[in-house]
């Protein structure tokens, strides 16, 4: 019964290097969601992706950020020449169907924390 | 556009009293509402959820919310905390099930022995 996992979880990068963060969903989840959570705030939308298409990238903050689903499994969020700004948990959801669905709920990773220095 | 706000940033509760932690949303149409907690270094637990229906929810570890539309408020309730509530809780809201979420920027509880 594996959960969402996210690796790495602690990522520290210097100011303009390039990151890669993972997600691995709960096996089958159709839906996949990537939320920035910056110190004492709560999570904020960046991209959904159901199956291997990017439907929504509305929440993305700058071309420097980047998403990807492939296979329609693990996604990876690519954020190119970091900046201090970047430093958050970067939080990984995934449910079972598509939002439209009536039934099913997000569940989320433990996220990845990143500090840009 | 939908937003959420939690008022008290830090609630401070002795253990085995009452807690009622605030969320009001503001959304055009009928809102998907949840509540989530969050322990340090731990990802979300959805506690409960609203969708339709009888507006008192019961969650899981002895939570419930009220759903009040004249309101706009989605309040957490528990009769008696315990040590181990002591984490951060966020509300959230949606226009779906399971669609991206709106989130407040949460509520710190810290229990007293």
């Amino acid at each position: 019964g594996a959960g969402v996992s996210q690796s790495p979880r602690y990522k520290v990068a210097k100011r303009g290097q390039d990151v890669a963060l993972r997600c691995d969903p709960i096996s089958g989840h159709v839906s996949l969601f990537w939320y920035q959570q910056a110190l004492g705030q709560g999570p904020e939308f960046l991209t959904y992706f159901q199956n291997e298409a990017q439907l929504d990238k509305s929440g993305l903050p700058s071309d420097r950020f980047f998403a990807e689903r492939p296979e329609g499994s693990v996604s990876t969020l690519k954020i190119q020449r970091t900046q201090q700004e970047d430093s958050a948990v970067y939080l990984c959801a995934s449910s079972l169907n598509p939002p439209t669905g009536q039934a099913g709920e997000q569940y989320f990773g433990p996220g990845t924390r990143l500090t840009v220095t | 556009a939908q937003s959420v706000t939690q008022p008290d940033i830090h609630i401070t509760v002795s253990e085995g009293a009452s807690l009622e932690l605030r969320c009001n949303y503001s959304y055009g149409a009928t809102p998907y509402l949840f509540w989530y907690v969050q322990s340090p270094g731990q990802g979300l637990q959805l506690l409960l959820k609203y969708f339709s229906g009888d507006t008192l929810v019961q969650g899981i570890k002895g939570f419930e919310a009220e759903f009040k539309r004249s309101q706009s408020s989605f309040n957490l309730r528990k009769p008696s905390v315990h040590w181990s509530d002591a984490a951060e809780y966020f509300c959230a809201v949606s226009n779906t099930n399971a669609g991206k979420s709106t989130f407040g920027d949460g509520t710190t509880l810290t229990v007293k022995p």
